[in-house]
């Protein structure tokens, strides 16, 4: 499985635009790039795909350059309730739909 | 309303005695699977089943057992629980393809286990 590394944490000020990048050099053909986003004592809630090039959601956007070494999740206008940790996975199909969660980056929104 | 339950939400219990968490899920998914999360450690996949009748191991599968026989249901069993195993446990289930395209997984809302 293709390990990702992320910031450990970020700090942003409501309204801004606030952009956490993932390094994941040894991705596979076969792997997504998938991001979930976890508020205390919750389980992680699914954001936002992509396999290469740009996607948007009404949540958040997904940059990956064409040698997807790397994948950038930008979140437009962040609010307090943005406040989370954010993990960056690299999924692969055949591998039982096995989620491999690291540290994540926690993201600390203030006023 | 689309959702994975667990029960229960809190357990502390002592070592040794047997406890079952369930999960349930009601958007027909295929696939289910627990994870255990744990300080500095992340979440760990334990055990998990694309299918009825269909199990397997993930990374930590070591003092859990797990069962599914109903495509609805998938229950955690911890036969003799230790110290080493209280955590926050999540449950999780997607509509697995098989096929090309990864599915979000849908997690749910936890179940924090302390054996004493």
């Amino acid at each position: 499985l293709a390990k990702t590394t992320q910031p450990i944490s970020m700090d942003s000020y409501e309204g801004q635009e606030v952009n956490i990048t993932c390094s994941h050099n040894n991705i596979a053909t076969n792997d997504y790039i998938t991001w979930y986003q976890q508020f205390p004592s919750q389980g992680p809630r699914f954001i936002i795909q992509g396999y290469k090039t740009k996607v948007t959601n009404e949540v958040a956007s997904l940059f990956i350059p064409a040698d997807r070494k790397s994948s950038t999740l930008s979140l437009p206008r962040v609010s307090l309730s943005d406040t989370a940790v954010y993990y960056c996975l690299v999924v692969t199909n055949n591998a039982g739909n096995m989620l491999t969660f690291g540290g994540g980056t926690r993201l600390m929104v203030k006023p | 309303e689309a959702q994975v339950t667990q029960n229960p939400r809190y357990l502390i219990t002592v070592t040794g005695k047997k406890l079952t968490v369930t999960c349930s899920q009601n958007m027909n998914h295929e696939y289910m699977s627990w994870y255990r999360q744990d300080p500095g450690l992340g979440l760990r996949q334990i055990y998990y089943s694309m299918n009825v009748e269909v199990t397997d191991k993930g990374d930590v599968p070591e003092g859990y057992k797990v069962s599914r026989k109903e495509k609805r249901n998938f229950p955690l069993i911890l036969e003799s629980p230790s110290p080493n195993q209280t955590s926050l446990y999540f449950c999780a289930s997607s509509p697995y393809s098989g096929g090309a395209n990864y599915n979000e997984q849908f997690f749910g809302p936890g179940t924090r286990l302390t054996v004493l």
